[in-house]
């Protein structure tokens, strides 16, 4: 069965501490990793992921993928209180063609 | 398991072609939502129901008619859609009521939806 993991499932960090959120999967026949932030209703996009080993960066965000053992982290540098969102993690497979999501990670940033 | 499902996973159809998709939750949420996800814009609000009244329509075109007849069910109408329609579409659900919008959202796989 397909599925996709984060941990934690919530987390509570001072300002400017470096936060890293994790994303396990067992998906056959996967294609992408995604990561997405979000604050109020609709999800918005970070990062897509398909090769291992290669950090995509977005300022203070960045995210790895390993393939080999299954996972993602996504790494929050100098975390504001702008960051507090829930981060979810979602998974395309080609079979089936479809993408299975986490379950996400709420993070909460104290000012 | 999610405990939302989606059906048909895959469509085929014509620009005059009227078709539906559907949408299924188990979890007694009260929030539902649909999302079209493409390879130019990944994760697209479109619309999002609460407690059955439809509470945000993300300037969607009319050819996108959706309905919610109680909070376990939201559907898609499609009609005289464009090839640039094509895409997958997710629908979700949440808890739903006043609480500022940020809610564990539950996942369906999505429809598959190519438009000739």
């Amino acid at each position: 069965e397909d599925k996709v993991v984060q941990s934690p499932l919530s987390l509570v960090v001072h300002e400017g501490d470096t936060v890293t959120l994790n994303c396990s999967y067992e998906v056959t026949n996967f294609r992408s990793l995604l990561w997405y932030k979000q604050e109020k209703k609709a999800p918005t996009f970070l990062f897509m992921l398909t090769s291992s080993g290669i950090e995509k960066k977005s300022g203070r965000l960045s995210s790895i993928l390993d393939k080999k053992e299954l996972f993602s982290i996504l790494n929050i540098t100098a975390t504001q209180t702008g960051d507090s969102a829930i981060y979810l993690c979602a998974v395309e497979a080609d079979r089936d063609d479809k993408i299975i999501f986490g379950k996400g990670t709420r993070l909460h940033i104290l000012p | 398991e999610t405990g939302v499902t989606q059906t048909p996973r895959h469509l085929v159809m014509g620009m005059t072609n009227k078709k539906s998709l559907k949408c299924e939750q188990h979890l007694g949420h009260n929030a539902m939502y649909w999302y079209k996800q493409s390879a130019k814009k990944p994760l697209e609000l479109m619309f999002v129901y609460n407690f059955k009244e439809q509470t945000e329509n993300n300037s969607v075109p009319s050819r996108f008619s959706p309905e919610c007849p109680n909070s376990s069910h939201l559907f898609l109408h499609l009609h005289t859609l464009q090839p640039e329609d094509s895409a997958l579409y997710l629908c979700a659900s949440s808890q739903g009521g006043d609480s500022g919008g940020q809610e564990t959202q539950y996942f369906g796989p999505g429809t598959r939806l190519l438009v000739l």
